[in-house]
């Protein structure tokens, strides 16, 4: 079965922290993504990689960034976090490129700012 | 852009039916995807529709029409353990999720 881990369910951090989001996936997969999770919204995604060293923005990249130096690993950073950024924050991988593979969704970080 | 949309809740009996429609315009399609997510866990896959038609996987099928830019989830025999958000997702590069609709099963 497919892994894929978030480093942490919950998370409190403060308006103006830099702010690291880990994720990790055991199953050799080339495709990571970030998404954000609100009621009434769906999930959105944030950046996407398609390789190491490789990201492509997604449908609501500002006030954040990614960082992906391996293949295992796909970081999400916040830069100067923001009350607004208060969310449920999911990863997922999928095998390759191909329009029909399935997404495999870690368990989520659900990020409070205050 | 992608304008997915299905209903925000449903409600059905234990051992019923529910069928969840999913309508999407988008600029480009690839296939469609359904996901089902549990109260505070990963969304899992469930299915995956790319030619029209009917798929079945056991008490769960999934149908698509890319003509009238629809699709539904056809639940079977509910179970207690169906409840749960149930999300559309169409894909043409990348996934673009619809808001979810919330199943509650009722005994």
């Amino acid at each position: 079965d497919v892994k894929v881990t978030q480093s942490s369910r919950y998370l409190v951090k403060r308006t103006g922290e830099k702010v690291f989001l880990e994720c990790v996936q055991d199953m050799d997969h080339e495709n990571m993504f970030w998404y954000r999770q609100d009621p009434g919204l769906g999930l959105r995604l944030i950046y996407f990689s398609y390789d190491v060293k490789m990201k492509e923005k997604g449908d609501i990249p500002e006030g954040y960034s990614v960082s992906r130096e391996k293949k295992e690993r796909f970081s999400l950073i916040l830069e100067s976090a923001s009350t607004n950024q208060t969310s449920m924050y999911l990863c997922a991988s999928s095998l390759t490129q191909g329009e029909n593979q399935p997404q495999h969704f870690g368990d989520g970080t659900r990020l409070s700012i205050l | 852009g992608q304008n997915i949309d299905q209903p925000t809740e449903m409600t059905a009996t234990e051992g019923a039916i529910v069928q969840i429609n999913c309508t999407y315009q988008t600029s480009g399609f690839n296939g469609l995807f359904w996901y089902q997510q549990h109260a505070g866990e990963a969304p899992t896959f469930l299915s995956y529709n790319v030619l029209d038609g009917l798929e079945e996987k056991g008490r769960f099928s999934s149908f698509l029409s890319r003509s009238k830019g629809y699709s539904y989830l056809l639940l079977k025999e509910l179970q207690m353990k169906d409840s749960a958000s149930y999300l559309c997702a169409v894909t043409d590069y990348k996934l673009s999720f619809g808001a979810g609709t919330t199943v509650t099963v009722r005994a």
